[in-house]
């Protein structure tokens, strides 16, 4: 099973909102990975974990914070967004950081603040 | 900071071939390639690591020269289900930081 899930598949939110956007994997991948992709451009990585533990955080601003519960799980919670942060954020996971590892990816959320 | 791909778009009769290119300016541990259709998840299709190793899907061929800095993805007697947007991925020596070029865009037609 190569599967990487993520929920919600949509989000619509105000720029006062809260909201968290979730993925899950059963690979026993010990690197997981947020990416934000605008149309027609490549992702962008955001954050990537390792063991659980912050390993990059590529200058993303504060409005985006990422939480890894368990080695299953990775959160992104989302506060006082912009409009310009309207994306797919795709999660990936990879066996681990070498530079060997593939990268599965999910289905992504696609993100609307209004 | 990306690695530049050629060419940036590709219009194919089913039957035909086609090589997509990837060039980095700095010295690269291993290359990615994904492909993306519309909507969906990038699928991984095959790694180049320094040193000759490969993985990937048996049906897609690639090479990467270390000296040059270069990958080649080798798309033969294409398919429909070709179709879509390949990515050429870049890893340096951070670990688990890969930089993605823009994309190559190929159509195949029937």
């Amino acid at each position: 099973d190569t599967e990487v899930t993520q929920t919600p598949k949509h989000l619509v939110m105000g720029m006062t909102n809260k909201k968290s956007l979730k993925c899950e994997q059963h690979m026993g991948h010990r690197a997981m990975y947020w990416y934000k992709q605008k149309a027609k451009k490549p992702p962008e990585l955001m954050f990537v974990y390792s063991y659980e533990k912050l390993s990059i955080n590529e200058s993303v601003p504060s409005r985006f914070s990422p939480e890894c519960p368990n080695s299953s799980l990775l959160n992104l919670h989302l506060h006082a967004l912009q409009p310009e942060d309207s994306a797919l954020y795709l999660c990936a996971s990879s066996q681990d950081l070498s530079s060997g590892s593939e990268q599965y990816f999910g289905p992504g959320t696609r993100l609307t603040v209004t | 900071q990306q690695p530049v791909q050629s060419p940036q778009a590709v219009i194919l009769r089913e039957g035909e071939d086609a090589v997509i290119n990837c060039s980095s300016s700095k010295a690269l541990y291993s290359v990615h390639w994904y492909r993306q259709k519309h909507g969906e998840a990038p699928v991984f299709l095959m790694i180049l690591l320094k040193g000759g190793e490969q993985k990937g899907h048996d049906k897609i061929s690639a090479s990467f020269n270390e000296k040059k800095q270069q990958s080649s993805l080798y798309l033969t007697a294409s398919q429909l289900s070709y179709s879509g947007t390949y990515f050429c991925g870049e890893r340096g020596s951070t670990l688990g930081r890969l930089y993605f070029g823009r994309g190559t865009q190929l159509t195949v037609w029937p």
